[in-house]
Parts: C-alpha cells; structure tokens; sequence
C-alpha cells in the first residue's frame, strides 16, 4: 500500500511568486492534515480536511495561504503571493476517520522563499 | 482546544543511561496521545500510543510511555539508550470528539558512546 506522498520534495521560489503544494494520502483516509515546521521549531497545525470539507482552519496564517481537496481524495496547498517567512518544511499526515488510530506522514515539502 | 507542550528541546544522554522525554498536555476531554519519531532524513514514524485501558503503554524499539490524568502527563522513557535512538520526538494529542491533532514542539535527543 502507498504512503502519503508530497510533491515536491524541494522548492525555491522568489518573494512574490505563487507555489503549490501537493498531498496524496493513503486511499480511504478520510482525515487530511497540514502542518509547518519552521527552523526546527514546532510543527505548527495549518488545517484539516474530513473529506472533502475543512474540519479547521484556525491554523492557516493568512489569506495568502488556500487549501483545497476537491473531491475528498488529494489536496493542495497554495501559497499567492508567497512571503520569506513562509520558508519551512509543510507535512501532510492522512488518518482513518478513527481518531484513535496511527496517522501516517509524508515526507515532506521543503519551501525556500528567496 | 488541546495543546501540548514538550518540556526541553535539546536531551542527552550517554549509551545505556536512562532516556526520559517529557510531554504534558492540555484538553477539556480526555485525549488520545501518540509520540512520534522522526530519524534523521525519514519522515515521522508512530512509536506508541494511548487510548484507552492500561495506562502504561509500550512501543517500538524499546520504549514505553505511562499516561497520568492527575498530571496531565505522557512522559516517555527508556532503561537504556542506543546510539541508534538519536532522533527527533514529538508528542502528540487527538481528541475524539474532532480527530483534531496537535503537536508539541518536539525534544532532540543525542546519545553520546
């Protein structure tokens, strides 16, 4: 069975520019997560899907940042105009709709803002 | 809402000594708890967790967590550590009610020979 995947793995963009981040979960999760970790600090909540609806958004940082997950399979994350200090590492976790359970996380997207 | 705060973002140890990394967490339901792993380049791994009944819970590699409600707390221990244990640990908390989950900030750990 295939993990939660991200792409990319890498991305340097300019101040300015827009990029977007892509989440595969593991097929069936119901529960899709987002989360930041800058500078080796805490991985900060960004927000959360149950299917295809937005359980939370309290996290996302400001209207710059838009999520979606049309049709409650992938999701991406889109970052318009994107500013330094939204440089960090964006995790994707996906879970069963069992809150009890294991969630399982990508690897990772490394964002660079130059 | 829940939060956690990992106490101590830096721990260390020598080879075979005692690892304990604490968590303590706050939510107005009982919570689930987790901790994860995170090695160097991979991505975060489930080392154990609590839900319900024994609240002393053991994990891979060697670890085990106790859950205590009077606390608040999810410390997570080890008798001995390896050198292979050097890693990154968060831990974790999910209520039931919304299958939120928020993370501490995480605690390094070295393992010196």
């Amino acid at each position: 069975e295939a993990g939660v995947t991200q792409f990319p793995s890498h991305s340097v963009i300019e101040k300015g520019q827009t990029v977007t981040l892509r989440c595969d979960p593991i097929s069936g999760h119901d529960n899709l997560y987002w989360y930041r970790r800058v500078m080796g600090k805490e991985i900060k909540f960004l927000l959360h899907f149950v299917k295809e609806s937005k359980q939370d958004e309290s996290g996302m940082p400001n209207n710059r940042f838009l999520a979606e997950r049309t049709g409650g399979t992938y999701s991406t994350l889109k970052v318009q105009p994107a500013e330094l200090e939204d440089s960090g590492v964006y995790f994707c976790a996906s879970r069963t709709e069992l809150p009890n359970t294991e969630a399982f996380f990508g690897q990772g997207t490394r964002l660079t803002v130059v | 809402a829940q939060s956690v705060t990992q106490l101590g973002s830096h721990v260390s140890v020598s080879e075979g000594a005692l690892v304990l990394l604490r968590c303590n967490y706050s939510s107005s339901v009982p919570p689930y708890l987790f901790w994860y792993v995170q090695y160097p380049n991979q991505g975060l791994q489930l080392l154990l967790k609590y839900t319900t009944g024994a609240t002393l819970v053991k994990g891979i590699n060697g670890f085990e967590a106790e859950f205590k409600k009077s606390e608040t707390s999810f410390h997570l221990t080890k008798p001995s550590a390896h050198m292979s244990d050097a890693a990154e640990y968060f831990c974790a908390v999910t209520l039931a009610s919304n299958n939120d989950m928020r993370f501490g900030a995480g605690t390094r750990l070295t393992v010196k020979p």
